[in-house]
């Protein structure tokens, strides 16, 4: 079966510690996308990348870091540099062609600062 | 910019009830508009999506409608059921743009 898988779906970090999250897909999508889901507020932007090997900051990049080596994966750093990290991250997927395409998301990865 | 709100954040309705969530946005000129459903501690879940062209899209018990002039769009649920009980979103792409994303209506079917 196609999709998009996360890991893990529950993350805890110390203070300082640097995160990677995972986000793998076999759809054979060409743009994928990191979001941010805080409560009460709409998804935000984190990373999104069109094609291999190239990624655009979103909205909320500060922080954050990504890589694009295969085009079934981009995994998700979260740095030492974003204070309030707390929230729950969300990977999709388009065909490409260009952003605003019909998306499809993964199950989500819950991270914690403790 | 894009704005995208929803209206009301939370709803609560009888089982087999139709009912309607609202979509607001405030640019116009956009390029496709798509419902998702998420239930608590998951990820979305695509519903619906309609071009820029399109005037409604229909899956199932599901009716999305699209008024571009007026910047909205509704979703019908028709018949509602316990097992619709989830938050529903609407995300809106403009052309050449990422989709905005807005907050979500919490809806509860009770039985």
């Amino acid at each position: 079966d196609g999709g998009i898988t996360q890991s893990p779906k529950y993350l805890f970090r110390k203070e300082g510690q640097n995160v990677t999250l995972s986000c793998e897909q076999n759809l054979n999508h060409d743009a994928m996308y990191w979001y941010r889901q805080d409560p009460g507020q709409g998804l935000r932007l984190i990373y999104y990348s069109q094609i291999v090997n190239d990624f655009q900051k979103g909205d909320i990049a500060e922080g954050y870091s990504v890589s694009r080596e295969k085009k079934e994966s981009f995994p998700l750093t979260v740095t030492s540099a974003q204070k309030n990290p707390t929230a729950f991250y969300l990977c999709a997927s388009s065909i490409g062609g260009g952003p605003g395409n019909e998306q499809f998301f993964g199950p989500g990865t819950r991270l914690t600062v403790l | 910019k894009q704005e995208v709100t929803q209206i009301p954040a939370a709803l609560s309705v009888p089982e087999g009830e139709n009912l309607v969530l609202n979509c607001s946005f405030t640019d116009s000129a956009i390029y496709n508009l798509q419902w998702f459903r998420q239930d608590p501690g998951k990820g979305l879940t695509s519903l619906l999506l309609i071009q820029s062209s399109q005037r409604e899209q229909t899956s199932g018990r599901l009716n999305a409608s699209l008024d571009k002039s007026s910047g909205r769009s509704t979703l019908y649920i028709a018949a509602s059921q316990p097992g619709d009980s989830a938050t529903y979103l609407c995300a809106v792409s403009c052309y050449g743009q990422n989709f905005v994303f807005g907050p979500g209506t919490r809806l509860s079917v009770l039985p």
